[in-house]
């Protein structure tokens, strides 16, 4: 069964620190998809990035940075430069492509607040 | 925007009465997926659709039903509500059922309070 850890509850940091929210997935599959979500404040669900279990290639976006290591089962989110806009709950999720339905396993989120 | 709707936005209700939820997929997208946000389990996925048919089933209880209907709008249904339903609800759309991955578009959600 596909499972997702993100020990992290809640991080506060100030404005202009790095950040590091982490992932820790569990699956037998050997295809599956990684993914972020950002929820700010409103509630809704944004959509940050993709991840194929066939591309542990690193990637920047911007503030955004995301470390994926297959070696480790991790998949950690890293903003540079932190800003108060960042503040949110950050939910990383998986996918495995096995599955009929292509349904996301949800982590628990980690609740970012990032002070001025 | 993501284009897919859901309403209404918010409800508010009595313990033992029924509600429906709506959602519209983006247009195009042929698969509907519900998800449930509460602060006991968290996001979890409840059930998904694809074309009318029910595709996949999660932690879905059996006081809750789903349909797609031809429009493929999908209506999810909350019977006998307890103060445990209270949650943010999401509805998502893919184009397709499964298999080779599609990308989920999420609704903004409705969220229900069961007082």
């Amino acid at each position: 069964a596909q499972k997702v850890t993100q020990a992290q509850t809640e991080i506060s940091v100030v404005e202009k620190e790095d950040v590091t929210l982490d992932c820790v997935y569990e699956t037998r599959d050997t295809t599956y998809y990684l993914f972020w979500y950002k929820q700010p404040p409103s509630g809704e669900l944004v959509f940050l990035i993709r991840r194929n279990s066939f591309d542990e290639q690193n990637e920047i976006s911007g503030r955004y940075s995301w470390n994926f290591q297959k070696s480790t089962s991790s998949f950690n989110f890293t903003i540079t430069a932190s800003q108060v806009v960042d503040s949110a709950v950050y939910f990383c999720a998986l996918s495995e492509a096995d599955n009929a339905g292509n349904m996301l396993t949800f982590g628990g989120g980690t609740r970012l607040m990032v002070k001025p | 925007d993501s284009g897919v709707t859901q309403t209404p936005k918010h409800l508010i209700t009595a313990t033992g009465q029924r509600v429906t939820l709506r959602c519209s997929p983006r247009s195009g997208d042929l698969s509907v997926y519900w998800y449930q946000q509460s602060l006991d389990q968290g996001l979890q996925f409840l059930i998904q659709y694809y074309n009318g048919e029910e595709r996949a089933k999660g932690n879905i209880l059996e006081r809750f039903s789903a349909q797609q209907f031809p429009d493929l709008h999908s209506e999810l249904n909350l019977s006998s509500l307890e103060l445990g339903d209270s949650a943010l609800y999401f509805c998502a759309s893919s184009a397709q059922p499964g298999g080779t991955y599609n990308e989920q578009f999420f609704g903004p959600g409705t969220r229900l309070t069961v007082l």
